[in-house]
């Protein structure tokens, strides 16, 4: 079976500090991807990074960084200097098929 | 349970150079084949679907003679990128799918840049 989980519903980060979402996985699919998504208030999703399973090296996409740990099943967010517009809902996703996360809440305080 | 390995997993290529990306089903039969294209902060979009034996219907808006894609066996398809210039630089993702249009299968992508 697979198994996507968020643990933090809800987090509140001041404006610049840099925050990590963790996301955990499991799957014995030895070949797979992790995705980040945000979702806003207006609801559309919106792609913010990918690994790959046998990507050696953590994927990086401006501010965002997958914090990658293949051996504890673990595919963290990483957000640098956090920005009032970056609140919004983000969802942890796992391929080769698509299985959400709970979602975590993430709200920056100014 | 299946498996769809898709090769490369990054590659960099020099402008007017051809890429091929390689996908194939490893313990199914992958008798239909989706590419995808993700665009930066946007959802997947549908470029063309393959069957096996047969050309590809491709959506509106993509070019098929820019993106060629083969899908000569059940287990292999490929997507290749002819004359890549830096606007084709994006994430492209195979996912095979057998019998039912519910029960498919995504290979892990690969990131292309062209420089």
């Amino acid at each position: 079976a697979q198994k996507i989980t968020q643990t933090q519903p809800g987090m509140f980060v001041q404006e610049k500090e840099a925050v990590t979402l963790d996301c955990t996985y499991d799957t014995s699919d030895q070949s797979y991807g992790l995705f980040w998504y945000k979702q806003p208030s207006s609801g559309e999703m919106i792609f913010l990074i990918y690994q790959g399973s046998y990507d050696e090296q953590n994927a990086t996409e401006g501010r965002y960084s997958l914090n990658f740990q293949k051996a504890r099943k673990s595919a963290n967010l990483v957000i640098s200097a956090s920005q009032l517009g970056d609140s919004a809902m983000y969802f942890c996703a796992m391929i080769a098929q698509i299985i959400f996360g709970k979602g975590t809440r993430l709200h920056i305080l100014p | 349970g299946a498996v769809v390995s898709q090769h490369p997993s990054r590659v960099i290529c020099k402008s007017g150079t051809s890429v091929k990306i390689e996908c194939r089903s490893l313990d199914f039969q992958a008798t239909t084949m989706f590419w995808y294209r993700q665009f930066p902060k946007k959802s997947l979009m549908l470029m063309a679907t393959s069957n096996e034996g047969s050309k590809a219907t491709y959506e509106q808006g993509v070019e098929k003679d820019k993106f060629l894609i083969n899908h000569a066996s059940l287990t292999l398809s490929t997507l290749t990128v002819t004359s890549a210039h830096p606007e084709d630089s994006s994430f492209y993702i195979c996912r095979g799918g057998r019998g039912s249009n519910t029960e498919a299968f995504f290979g892990q992508g690969t990131r292309l840049t062209v420089v």
